[in-house]
């Protein structure tokens, strides 16, 4: 089933702690990004890559970093979390980073920060 | 700067009444609008896009470039319909790859 596979669903934590959030795809899409989803304000790009070894800033960057080693997986990584980054976050991918074919959303990981 | 806005937080109708969702967007060139829709506690998923001007379930949505709209409508409102509904463009072309989303509107459709 094609799909993009995110983990953890839920995560606790606390202020500082390093943590990363996985993001794996079966599609062989170029084009993946990272979302952050909070009440009133929709969702957020926070990074996006176009392929391998391609990233790039979105709107709301700041604490977070991400890699692209592989075209599958696009880790979204918090080196020192603060509670300003409690929120729901998806990881999306689409086939290229230049065409109009829908996005394909995980199902979603709800971190909070203590 | 482009941005799409959904001026309603929440539209509360009863079942079996007309829906309307509102999307305006700013784009100066030629926008690709699409309507997502994530049902309680499950990932965003494709509801249509403008440019296959399909009807799902029972779904449709104009472009209207003049009025720089893009609104959901649905004549019969089902209860199952309940659920945030994101409005979103694509600039064409876009290096960037990247699209922008409304703030969202929460569906609650009553019995």
């Amino acid at each position: 089933e094609a799909q993009v596979t995110q983990n953890p669903r839920y995560l606790i934590t606390v202020t500082g702690k390093k943590l990363t959030v996985t993001c794996s795809q079966n599609m062989n899409h170029e084009y993946m990004s990272w979302y952050r989803q909070d009440p009133g304000l929709g969702l957020r790009q926070i990074y996006y890559s176009m392929n391998v070894e391609v990233t790039d800033k979105g709107d709301v960057p700041e604490g977070y970093k991400v890699s692209r080693k592989e075209k599958r997986n696009f880790p979204l990584i918090l080196e020192s979390p603060s509670p300003n980054q409690t929120s729901l976050y998806f990881c999306a991918s689409r086939i290229q980073g230049y065409d109009t074919q829908p996005q394909h959303f995980g199902d979603g990981t709800r971190l909070s920060i203590l | 700067a482009q941005r799409v806005t959904q001026p309603e937080k929440l539209l509360s109708v009863f079942k079996g009444a007309p829906v309307e969702l509102k999307c305006n967007y700013s784009y100066s060139g030629s926008p690709e609008l699409f309507w997502y829709v994530q049902y309680s506690r499950q990932r965003l998923q494709l509801l249509l896009r403008h440019i296959s001007r399909e009807s799902i379930k029972g779904f449709t949505a104009d472009l209207n470039k003049g009025e720089t709209s893009f609104h959901l409508k649905k004549p019969f409102a089902q209860e199952e319909d309940s659920a945030m509904y994101y409005c979103a463009l694509f600039r064409w072309p876009d290096h960037t790859g990247k699209l922008i989303f409304g703030q969202g509107t929460t569906l609650q459709v009553k019995p």
